[in-house]
């Protein structure tokens, strides 16, 4: 299965502020997913980062709230813009290759917004 | 879209006893179900997963059924050991969009 490094590990943040998380394949894979987990909860899917084209959101979720760059088949961006404390959580991605539906799962990176 | 729902929420088994987790899904048209299982700070891990035109799938102490007609799948613990414990996810697989619905989880706790 693919390897995932995903960066920063945890983050604390000031509101207002953005942070941008990577997320780097060892691999390319066709599918990459960008995921939320608030403690003690399951996850919500944000969006899927398509390669070379626009961000498919959730509902729920906005590009102006959350961009997603996916430049290539191995790397993608989400960036969590405007922070307020309600966007503390856990933020992972998932990545998948065609007709490989097991899709990993990066470490995630623990955001607290203050 | 798909929906998922999973149960029991918690469960707390001796060590050595076997474990079950249920899910339900609503779309007939899904055709995979895989199990993550995360502990706590950890990432979520694939253990098992099954596809639609398989009825039954064992790994070792885990096994996983399906019912397609009934929709839904359980996931199977047996000789459950301290390291089980974990929160464990069920999900279904929309096969239009790749996409994966999850369960809410199912918090195993095995006691010594």
């Amino acid at each position: 299965s693919a390897v995932i490094s995903q960066k920063p590990s945890r983050d604390i943040c000031q509101r207002g502020t953005s942070l941008t998380i990577q997320c780097q394949v060892d691999s390319q894979v066709t599918m990459m997913f960008w995921y939320r987990q608030q403690p003690g909860q399951s996850l919500t899917l944000i969006a899927t980062a398509n390669q070379g084209s626009e961000a498919t959101y959730e509902s729920g979720f906005v590009i102006d709230k959350f961009p997603i760059s996916r430049p290539n088949l191995t790397f993608s961006t989400l960036t969590v813009s405007n922070m307020s404390p309600e966007d503390s959580s856990i933020y992972l991605c998932s990545v998948g290759r065609q007709g490989d539906y097991g899709y990993t799962f990066g470490s995630g990176t623990r955001l607290t917004v203050v | 879209g798909e929906n998922v729902e999973q149960h029991p929420s918690t469960l707390s088994v001796q060590e050595g006893d076997s474990a079950v987790i249920k899910c339900t899904y609503s779309d007939s048209a899904s055709n995979y179900f895989p199990w993550y299982k995360q502990e706590l700070g950890k990432r979520p891990q694939l253990i098992i997963d099954i596809r639609s035109n398989v009825g039954e799938k064992k790994d070792q102490r885990i096994a996983v059924t399906l019912n397609k007609t009934a929709k839904h799948f359980s996931l199977h613990i047996t000789e459950t050991q301290p390291e089980d414990s974990a929160v464990y996810f069920c999900a279904a697989l929309r096969p239009n969009d790749y996409k994966l619905s999850f369960g809410a989880g199912t918090t195993v706790t095995v006691r010594a």
